[in-house]
């Protein structure tokens, strides 16, 4: 079966470390998305990339760092300068054009410890 | 779309109840708008979608309802079950047609069904 998958489902981040959330999908589609979700709150995009080595910035960009290398994959670095990491973070596929909704993935659980 | 909002942020209701969850918009331009259920820890879901030339779209105990004029839709879930206990979005493109398709997400209501 076709799906997105994101790894791992938890993750513990200590101050001052980088980690990568990983986001597989073999629905090919072209577009690639990641939020980021806090408790009781919507959904705010970080990044999002319409194609193969392309991706743009979203509405909370800053202290992430993403790539495009594959189609397939669309793996998120939470890095040290991100002073609030703990989150829930919902990676997201779709075909890209107009008029058609995401997959999202299950999800990553990230703490600070 | 430039503004996608839920009237309710909560709503309890009894099983076998029917549920009617409410999603303003601002954009009249839009013209695709889609449903999504997410449960406790997980993702969300894909459950119904409509476009702007429908007013009513049927999907298995779900009806989504597209009132253009007062720019509202809602989601009518029948004979509410316990699984039904989720937080439910209403998403929509920011731009119709334009090559822009980032999809606009609200706040979300959560429903919680009572056994």
């Amino acid at each position: 079966d076709g799906g997105i998958t994101q790894s791992p489902k938890y993750l513990f981040r200590k101050e001052g470390q980088n980690v990568t959330l990983s986001c597989e999908q073999n629905l090919n589609h072209d577009a690639m998305y990641w939020y980021r979700q806090d408790p009781g709150q919507g959904l705010r995009l970080i990044y999002y990339s319409q194609i193969v080595n392309d991706f743009q910035k979203g509405d909370i960009a800053e202290g992430y760092s993403v790539s495009r290398e594959k189609k397939e994959s669309f793996p998120l670095t939470v890095t040290s300068a991100q002073k609030n990491p703990t989150a829930f973070y919902l990676c997201a596929s779709s075909i890209g054009g107009y008029g058609y909704g995401y997959t999202f993935g299950s999800g990553t659980r990230l703490t600070v410890v | 779309g430039e503004n996608v909002g839920l009237h309710l942020p909560t709503l309890s209701v009894q099983e076998g109840d029917n549920s009617i969850i409410n999603c303003a918009y601002s954009n009249s331009a839009s013209d695709y708008f889609i449903w999504y259920k997410q449960e406790s820890g997980k993702g969300p879901q894909f459950i119904i979608d409509i476009r702007s030339n429908m007013d009513k779209r049927q999907g298995q105990r779900v009806t989504v309802l597209l009132n253009k004029t007062v720019k509202h839709l809602s989601l009518q879930i029948a004979a509410t079950q316990p699984g039904d206990s989720a937080v439910y979005f209403c998403a929509e493109p920011p731009n119709s047609g334009g090559s822009n398709y980032k999809l606009t997400f609200g706040k979300g209501t959560l429903l919680t069904v009572n056994p």
